[in-house]
Order: structure tokens, then C-alpha cells, then sequence
């Protein structure tokens, strides 16, 4: 069975542009997450989204966004490129929410650069 | 104060030794207690949850806490394949909250 995939799996941009990253999640699974990890900052909280809804984010500036299709799949839209945007995106993903069993399934991340 | 604090390391103990991380987490209400697992360049993978009771899954013994906001794991007789970052994960209402990890190198 497949895991949760990402492309790309590197980006590099300049200030100012906009990035797309995109997840697929495992089959099955209705809920994705996006954390940024960041060097020396651990995995951050970006979103949420369970059927299509954005369920809960995190303290990030409105710039960054996302949105999940019919078919679970998301994108993670990042405007206004900053420097301190460089980072690993990872999406992940779980049946249901993860509510009881703490579990999400990670992609290997897409890694932007910001010049 | 962090949400969720561990010893960033690195640990570096010769194989066969017995390891423990600690984990601290500021909020209270947190419901629920997980170590996940990153290996280098590569994704984080549950490791195994934390019981209140404490548990334990071959090698590896987590415990929990409560009045005292601390986690733990321990490793025992380490593996060279054991050598990874160990990230603390604790639950606070619809949110994972990941602590920045702790990194163990086991040589021979």
C-alpha cells in the first residue's frame, strides 16, 4: 500500500513568490495534516483538514493556506515568501483524526528554499 | 515556557547501553502522551504511546507523569539501529504538539 506522498520534493524560490506544495494522503485516510519543520525548531502545526474542511491551524500569518479535494489529496499554498519560510513541509495523514491513537502518517516532506 | 521541552543532546552511548530522555509539557489538560521516532532526512514514525500506568514494548519502556508534566523513555541494551532523533508528542484538544526532539547515537 502506498504511504502519503509529496512532490515536490524540493522547491527553491526567491522572496516574495508563492510556493505549492502537494500531499497525497494514504487510502482511506480523510483527515491531512501540514507541519513545518524548520532547522532547530521541531515540527510546527501549519493545518487541518478532515472531509474538505479546514478543521483547526496554527500560529502562522494568514499567507500560508491550503485546501483538501474530494479525493483527500491537499495542497499547501505559501504567498509572500519569506527567508524563515525555508524549511521541511510534511504533510501527514490519518484515518479519521487521530484523536485516540496519537498516530499520523508522514510523508518524506518537501523541502523549499527561499533565497 | 515551551509547550513541549526535551534535552536536544545528542546522547552518544556505546551499544548495549541503557538510555533515558526526558520530556516536559507546560499544559496541564493535555489528554494524551506520544514518542514518535525520526530517523535522519527521513519522516517521523510513532514510536509507541504513554500510559499512565507506564508501558512497555520490547526494549523500550515509556512513562508518564501526570503531577509532575514529565515524560520519559527508556532504552535498554541500545542497538546501533536505535541511533535516530526520539521527538516527544503530547496531545492538547485537536492538536499534536511536537517537541524539538532528542538526538541518540549508538556506536559500536
Amino acid at each position: 500500500e502506498a504511504g502519503v506522498t509529496q512532490s515536490p520534493t524540493h522547491l527553491i524560490k526567491t522572496r516574495g513568490q508563492q510556493a505549492t506544495l502537494r500531499c497525497s494522503p494514504i487510502s482511506g485516510h480523510t483527515s491531512v495534516y501540514w507541519y513545518q519543520q524548520a532547522l532547530g525548531l521541531g515540527l510546527q502545526f501549519l493545518l487541518w483538514y478532515d472531509e474538505g474542511e479546514e478543521r483547526n491551524r496554527g500560529n502562522f500569518p494568514p499567507r500560508f493556506s491550503g485546501r483538501q479535494f474530494p479525493n483527500y489529496s491537499s495542497e499547501l499554498n505559501v504567498n509572500a515568501l519569506e527567508l524563515e519560510d525555508s524549511a521541511l513541509y510534511l504533510c501527514a495523514s490519518s484515518l479519521g483524526t487521530y484523536m485516540n491513537t496519537g498516530e499520523l502518517f508522514f510523508g518524506e516532506g518537501s523541502r523549499l528554499t527561499v533565497l | 515556557r515551551k509547550e513541549v521541552e526535551q534535552d536536544p543532546g545528542p546522547f552518544n552511548v556505546p551499544e548495549g547501553a541503557t538510555v533515558a530522555f526526558n520530556c516536559t509539557y507546560s499544559n496541564s489538560a493535555s489528554q494524551s502522551f506520544f514518542w514518535y521516532r525520526q530517523d535522519c532526512r527521513k519522516e517521523p514514525k510513532l514510536l509507541m504511546s504513554v500510559y499512565s500506568s507506564g508501558n512497555e514494548d520490547g526494549r523500550f519502556t515509556a512513562q508518564l507523569n501526570r503531577a509532575s508534566q514529565y515524560i520519559s523513555l527508556l532504552i535498554r541494551d541500545s542497538k546501533l539501529s536505535d541511533s535516530a532523533t526520539y521527538l516527544c508528542v503530547v496531545k492538547q484538544g485537536t492538536a499534536l504538539i511536537f517537541g524539538k526532539g532528542t538526538t541518540l547515537s549508538v556506536s559500536s
